[in-house]
């Protein structure tokens, strides 16, 4: 049974870079679509961008110029840098996939709640 | 961007209740819309894909309906694990975007 982990800092300062990382375990990270998700406290669900395993990416135009997603296909790993950080990226950040366009979400990490604060 | 706009915000139900909730999309969508369940502190769990397909070993009290712009989620008959905040989302294209939820309590 395929299962996603995130990992990374719970605290971040203003102004500086958030970076998490999502492992797949039981399962390869070819052939699919992995993505961040996150979930400010209280609110709706914000998707945030998705990398092939090839390395191809795909962003939320909102987070654009701020956002990169990487991947290790040999860590069977892949990774979020989102710079310039403020308040407002305070979230439960999630990692998920899916398999083709048009596909759902099918299966999410526990989620990671990362907060900005001095 | 695609807005998925969810009604209610929120409701109250007893068990054994049958209730829906309602997605609209700002376009057509086609089918490309899914549904997910989210209890406090866990994550989203896929629930119905494609509008009306049940992802496997959910109960099959839930079902999903619905294409182009108007979806709904049904629940038969509603059971103590069902109080959660359900969210629809559009797999249509990027920016993937989902609805604000509806959490559903207990009367």
């Amino acid at each position: 049974q395929v299962q996603l982990q995130e990992s990374g800092p719970g605290l971040v300062k203003p102004s500086e870079t958030l970076s998490l990382t999502c492992t797949v375990s039981g399962g390869s990270i070819n052939s699919y679509y992995w993505n961040w998700i996150r979930q400010p406290p209280g609110k709706g669900l914000e998707w945030i961008g998705y990398i092939y395993y090839t390395g191809s990416t795909q962003y939320n135009p909102s987070l654009k110029s701020r956002v990169t997603i990487s991947i290790d296909t040999s860590k069977n790993q892949f990774s979020l840098k989102l710079i310039s950080v403020t308040a407002a990226d305070t979230a439960v950040y999630y990692c998920a996939r899916f398999k083709r366009g048009g596909d759902a979400f099918d299966i999410w990490g526990q989620g990671t709640m990362v907060t900005v604060s001095s | 961007d695609i807005q998925m706009t969810q009604s209610p915000s929120s409701l109250s139900a007893s068990v054994g209740d049958r209730v829906t909730i309602t997605c609209r999309a700002s376009q057509s969508i086609s089918s490309y819309l899914n549904w997910y369940q989210q209890k406090p502190g866990k994550a989203p769990r896929l629930l119905i894909r494609g509008a009306s397909s049940l992802e496997s070993g959910v109960p099959s009290r839930f079902s999903g309906s619905g294409s182009e712009t108007d979806f709904t989620l049904t629940i038969s008959s509603l059971q103590p694990e069902d109080f959660a905040t359900y969210s629809c989302q559009q797999s249509y294209g990027t920016p993937y975007t989902f609805g604000q939820g509806t959490k559903l309590e207990i009367k």
